[in-house]
């Protein structure tokens, strides 16, 4: 079946510091891949998305290239801020799945100033 | 426009009754999802709906989990003699189609005592 993979946390990085957070997937299909953000006392909301392969997803900063060769999803960001601490899940969704939305474990970001 | 609304906010029951989360999704979303968050893990998976077909039910962790959607729109997640390994934030999710992003309510946070 369907499954994600990212890395376990907690990620803990200075303000301004490169930020790489791991998501590789398997699917029999060709998936849609996502992130998805949960911010300290908010509701989970959708980063950035990337229906096909080569896709990049970007969006307040952080970036996502959908590579197939590989089966990942890496979230990247060049330069963190304080109010990037969050946790971060990566989702896959997939025709052959039924497009019942499969969530990684999420990773759980702390920005230090 | 509104988003995903979900009640009650927080649910505190006896062990062994039964309790009914509802979730309002975006009018117009086709799709409706239904996941489980304990403390600090992932999401799980419950339930799926999509249009008038029959639901994903692959998710819900026992008979005693149950789930409908009334007239395509609101959906109602009952959890009948609850145990307390039952304890978690309930969150409900729809998209304009299965497959596409998702919009998350605030969820129910649920405590079986």
């Amino acid at each position: 079946g369907n499954s994600v993979t990212q890395m376990e946390g907690p990620v803990t990085l200075s303000e301004e510091a490169f930020l790489t957070i791991n998501c590789t997937y398997t699917a029999t299909g060709y998936p849609s891949l996502f992130w998805y953000v949960q911010y300290p006392g908010e509701g989970l909301q959708l980063l950035l998305k990337a229906t096909k392969a080569d896709d990049k997803g970007s969006n307040k900063g952080f970036e996502a290239t959908y590579r197939k060769e590989t089966t990942s999803f890496h979230l990247e960001k060049g330069s963190v801020q304080v109010s990037d601490s969050a946790v971060y899940f990566c989702a896959l969704s997939d025709r052959s799945g039924g497009f019942k939305t499969i969530f990684g474990a999420g990773t759980r970001l702390f920005v230090k100033a | 426009g509104a988003g995903v609304s979900q009640s009650p906010s927080n649910k505190v029951t006896e062990k062994g009754k039964d309790v009914e989360l509802r979730c309002d999704p975006i009018s117009g979303h086709t799709a409706l999802y239904w996941y489980r968050q304990s403390l600090g893990q992932g999401l799980e998976f419950l339930i799926y709906f999509q249009g008038n077909s029959a639901p994903d039910k692959s998710g819900l962790p026992s008979d005693r989990f149950s789930a409908e959607r009334t007239g395509g729109s609101v959906s109602t997640l009952t959890i009948q003699r609850t145990q307390q390994e039952d304890s978690a934030v309930y969150l409900c999710a729809s998209s304009e189609q299965a497959g596409d992003e998702q919009y998350f309510g605030p969820g129910t946070r649920l405590t079986v005592t």
